[in-house]
């Protein structure tokens, strides 16, 4: 199985900033890869695709790039509502695997 | 608009059983795999159990032989069936739905999820 190592775990960070996260397959898996933002008692919401496309109205501050194994997502310019924990997923191999996962927090 | 909402958890005693609902709108349930993820506290998401559209089924080795997953097309649901809970099953359920056209495991939209607990 394809194991995603994702880092930080945590992240302070504050409104304006701009915010790196990285996620790492244990083997190629193309740009097969999603990020998704989950915050308590709602539904994860899709942000990028593909590891570098926008997924429809999400906000264009969010961005993805990266193929293989190495994959960076990117918050330019914080804002308050961006405060949630960010996953990655892969879907090259069977089974999908999520990352642990980045909570972040308004410094 | 794509509408995904679960229902069915509760607590439970180690041991027992319950079935989760799914129900969709807002697109053509029929044509769609259809996916349970769960997130135990502070774990990360783990992918449960996926039913395509001609009734296949996979599931996590974790899971294998104590849940079931299923599907009514004619009420745009997808069930999950969990026996033999065990303490270490307890969790926020979600199901997701996959991109038309792309992966079945590729999800573009979820659901708000339903709590499971498992305690003695």
């Amino acid at each position: 199985d394809i194991q995603m190592t994702q880092s930080p775990s945590s992240l302070s960070a504050s409104v304006g900033d701009r915010v790196t996260i990285t996620c790492q397959a244990s083997q190629d898996i193309s740009t097969f890869l999603n990020w998704y933002q989950l915050k308590p008692g709602k539904a994860p919401k899709l942000l990028i695709y593909d590891a570098s496309n926008l997924q429809t109205g999400a906000p264009s501050r969010f961005s993805g790039s990266g193929s293989g194994t190495d994959f960076t997502f990117t918050i330019t310019s914080l804002q308050t509502e961006d405060f949630a924990t960010y996953f990655c997923q892969q879907y090259d191999n069977f089974p999908p695997a999520f990352g642990q996962g980045t909570k972040l927090e308004m410094k | 608009e794509v509408y995904l909402l679960e229902s069915g958890g509760t607590l439970v005693h180690p041991g027992g059983s319950l079935r989760l609902s799914c129900v969709a709108s807002g697109f053509t349930f029929s044509n769609y795999a259809m996916t349970w993820v769960r997130q135990a506290p502070g774990k990360r998401l783990e992918w449960v159990s996926t039913i395509t559209t001609t009734e296949t089924t996979y599931y996590a080795d974790s899971v294998k032989g104590r849940f079931t997953i299923s599907r009514d097309n004619s009420k745009n649901t997808v069930f999950l069936q969990v026996n033999s809970l065990r303490v270490e099953d307890a969790a926020m359920y979600f199901c997701a739905k996959p991109f038309r056209g792309g992966s079945m495991f590729a999800f573009d939209f979820w659901g708000p999820g339903t709590m499971v607990s498992v305690s003695p």
